[in-house]
């Protein structure tokens, strides 16, 4: 039982390039989420997908695109890396109908130059 | 618009005291979480507060959750060094119809040994 695993755990990109970063969750969740994390803030919503089928925007959604592939699979694209994308991105999954918290996966650490 | 407050944001504090970090937030909502974040890692959850007066306690920590006045506190006992990261709370919005989470600031705890 793996919980929530993000991928890649590192990449730097420059300005304008491409990418997309990939979670995955094995604990048949329902909603899946993206949060970024800049230096010595908190996090902010980017999209999230409440069910299989159905995505929504967060706070921060501006530069960027996602695709729910399957109950598991919650993909973030980057279409043209900006420098201020530069941030730490965190998929999360949550089982809303239950009485447990979100589950957060390792994290991406991406920088664009 | 939706506010999630921490207070205070920074804590420096002495092996062995006692501090309450607070947690105010401006909506409706009878679930409140705590995580802890340790540097260049990710979110691990502490508490899950799931309605009006729960107490949980796990070692030197307490949180609490007073949904009426829309607060949430975190009291830290004989703090030690190893309480030393940054501690979030987390409002679930799943009561207003929207599956998701409003984080606070965060309040980044140092102990001094």
């Amino acid at each position: 039982n793996a919980g929530v695993t993000q991928t890649p755990k590192f990449q730097v990109l420059k300005t304008g390039q491409s990418m997309t970063l990939q979670c995955a969750q094995d604990m048949n969740h329902n909603s899946m989420y993206w949060y970024r994390q800049d230096p010595g803030m908190g996090l902010r919503l980017i999209y999230y997908s409440a069910s299989e089928g159905t995505t929504d925007k967060g706070e921060v959604p501006n530069g960027y695109n996602v695709s729910r592939l399957n109950k598991r699979e919650f993909s973030l694209r980057l279409e043209s890396a900006a420098p201020s994308q530069t941030s730490v991105y965190f998929c999360a999954s949550w089982d809303t109908g239950g009485v447990d918290e979100q589950f957060f996966g390792p994290g991406t650490r991406l920088t664009v130059l | 618009e939706l506010k999630v407050e921490q207070n205070p944001l920074f804590l420096s504090m002495q092996e062995g005291k006692n501090y309450t970090i607070y947690c105010n937030y401006s909506t409706t909502s009878d679930r409140l979480y705590w995580y802890r974040q340790d540097p260049g890692k990710s979110l691990e959850s502490l508490f899950v507060l799931l309605s009006n007066g729960a107490v949980k306690q796990e070692g030197r920590l307490m949180a609490s959750l007073d949904t009426k006045a829309r607060l949430s506190t975190l009291h830290i006992t004989a703090a030690v060094h190893d309480l030393s990261a940054t501690y979030f709370c987390a409002v679930d919005m799943s009561s207003s119809g929207t599956y998701k989470y409003i984080f606070g600031t965060g309040t980044r705890l140092k102990v001094l040994a």
